[in-house]
């Protein structure tokens, strides 16, 4: 258990629907990471928080958002949805200290469909 | 633009055999790496990692192996253990204030007892 909390794990859903993807960090940690998995495919780094701040911003389309929260677990939002977005998403949290290199611990994933 | 790659999509090992697995990157500015396990249904586990400024990391059974000339890394598994099958995928970092990590598409290993 990496001490990340993803809710929920499953997820089915129709195209042209929204949907929300919660997070929850290690205690402690200030940064987090979403990632999205496709069939096959390595792991694409979407965006990160820190501190309630946005940090870094990868691929991620228009349709996509994401926020950190106070209590510092963060929501992915998803709208408009298209069969193409059907993946696995991973949140991963970190101390995120100065020197850059801590670990990223990730959570189980939530494996969206959408048909 | 893959920056991270694994060209071997699996590998099949005998119980007790090293297991190397192997990984190239191409962007000179990446200097840490890591590498991460994943099992189905779960999320990617943290395994092990080495920063640009050595050639070999060693954690007990896993050791990681650094070769910036020709921008390859490679981890072994000694001695594999059925439990080590998995998917591992290896990752690369540029130190900044953001911590971003670019994964490549993984190598699923067996390790048949």
């Amino acid at each position: 258990d990496s001490g990340v909390t993803q809710t929920p794990k499953h997820l089915i859903t129709a195209t042209g629907q929204r949907v929300t993807l919660r997070c929850s960090p290690r205690s402690g940690d200030l940064s987090v990471y979403w990632y999205q998995q496709s069939l096959d495919q390595g792991l694409q780094f979407l965006i990160q928080y820190y501190n309630g701040e946005e940090r870094a911003k990868g691929n991620i389309l228009e349709r996509f958002s994401a926020q950190q929260f106070p209590d510092l677990h963060s929501e992915l939002n998803l709208s408009s949805l298209e069969l193409g977005d059907s993946a696995l998403y991973f949140c991963a949290s970190s101390a995120m200290t100065r020197a850059g290199t801590d670990t990223q611990y990730f959570g189980p994933g939530t494996r969206l469909t959408v048909l | 633009d893959q920056q991270v790659k694994q060209n071997s999509p699996s590998l099949s090992v005998q119980e007790g055999r090293i297991s190397i697995l192997n990984c190239d990157y191409t962007n000179s500015m990446f200097d840490y790496f890591l590498w991460y396990k994943k099992y189905p249904a779960e999320g990617p586990t943290f395994l092990i990692s080495i920063s640009s400024i050595k050639d070999k990391n060693e954690d007990g059974r896993f050791t990681v192996f650094l070769n910036k000339c020709a921008k390859h890394l490679s981890l072994h598994i000694v001695p594999s253990q059925p439990g080590d099958s998995a998917v591992y995928f290896c990752a690369a970092r540029r130190s900044s204030n953001t911590g971003k990590l670019i994964f490549g598409q993984g190598t699923t290993l067996q390790v048949k007892p």
